[in-house]
């Protein structure tokens, strides 16, 4: 149990469309990052939010963006989803100034 | 920037052997190395990290990995491994003192524990 909970578990959505994932993290957790896992592959760095501003970015197109709130809740969205955005994402969270992260369990997204 | 290249995708391996998951990584600078596990449609947990310190570490369920600097490894241990043990397992760095401590992670290996 890491106290990270992502939401819904598992999402369809069609091509061109848009789609919110969330995540809640820890209490005093003030740092969240996400994480793209493509099937047989490992996580890839999306970007990472600190007191609600991204500061860090992985190789990733503008379409993807995300907020976190002062509740320690986080979101990741997707503009005008593509078949190959089809993946596992996940969220980690920390507190700052420490390295090690608390993943949620992720959010299966399937485009088709 | 960091890599991890994570030798084998796929480790069989008879229950009640040892096993060894070979990792190694790339940087110009100093690293924190972490392996995390993932069972089948679950999330990452922590399997154990090195900061600092003694370069053994170990978990809590028998597992240990060493950091060899020279070599630039991580490999990780188990001298008996159970079935329980059968998820995947990957390798990851962030840079040390960086303060985001975004992680690169390998492509992970699918241990198979054999009954």
């Amino acid at each position: 149990e890491t106290g990270v909970t992502q939401s819904p578990t598992h999402l369809i959505k069609t091509r061109g469309q848009q789609v919110t994932l969330r995540c809640s993290s820890q209490s005093g957790h003030n740092t969240v990052s996400w994480y793209q896992q493509a099937l047989g592959q490992g996580p890839q760095f999306i970007f990472q939010y600190y007191r609600e501003e991204e500061n860090g970015r992985g190789n990733f197109p503008p379409r993807f963006s995300g907020l976190q709130f002062p509740n320690y809740s986080s979101e990741l969205n997707v503009n005008a989803l593509e078949l190959d955005d089809s993946a596992l994402y996940l969220c980690a969270s920390r507190y700052d100034g420490v390295a090690e992260a608390f993943f949620g369990q992720g959010t299966r997204l399937t485009v088709v | 920037a960091q890599s991890v290249t994570q030798l084998d995708s796929q480790v069989p391996v008879f229950e009640e052997a040892p096993v060894e998951l070979r990792c190694n990584y790339s940087s110009s600078v100093s690293v924190y190395l972490f392996w995390y596990v993932q069972y089948p449609n679950q999330g990452l947990q922590l399997l154990l990290k090195y900061l600092s310190g003694s370069t053994l570490v170990e978990s809590i369920n028998g597992f240990e990995a060493e950091f060899n600097k020279s070599q630039t490894s991580f490999h990780l241990r188990k001298p008996s491994v159970h079935i329980s043990d059968t998820a995947e397992y990957f390798c990851a760095v962030s840079i040390s003192g960086a303060g985001s401590y975004q992680l690169t992670f390998g492509k992970g290996t699918k241990l198979s524990v054999i009954p």
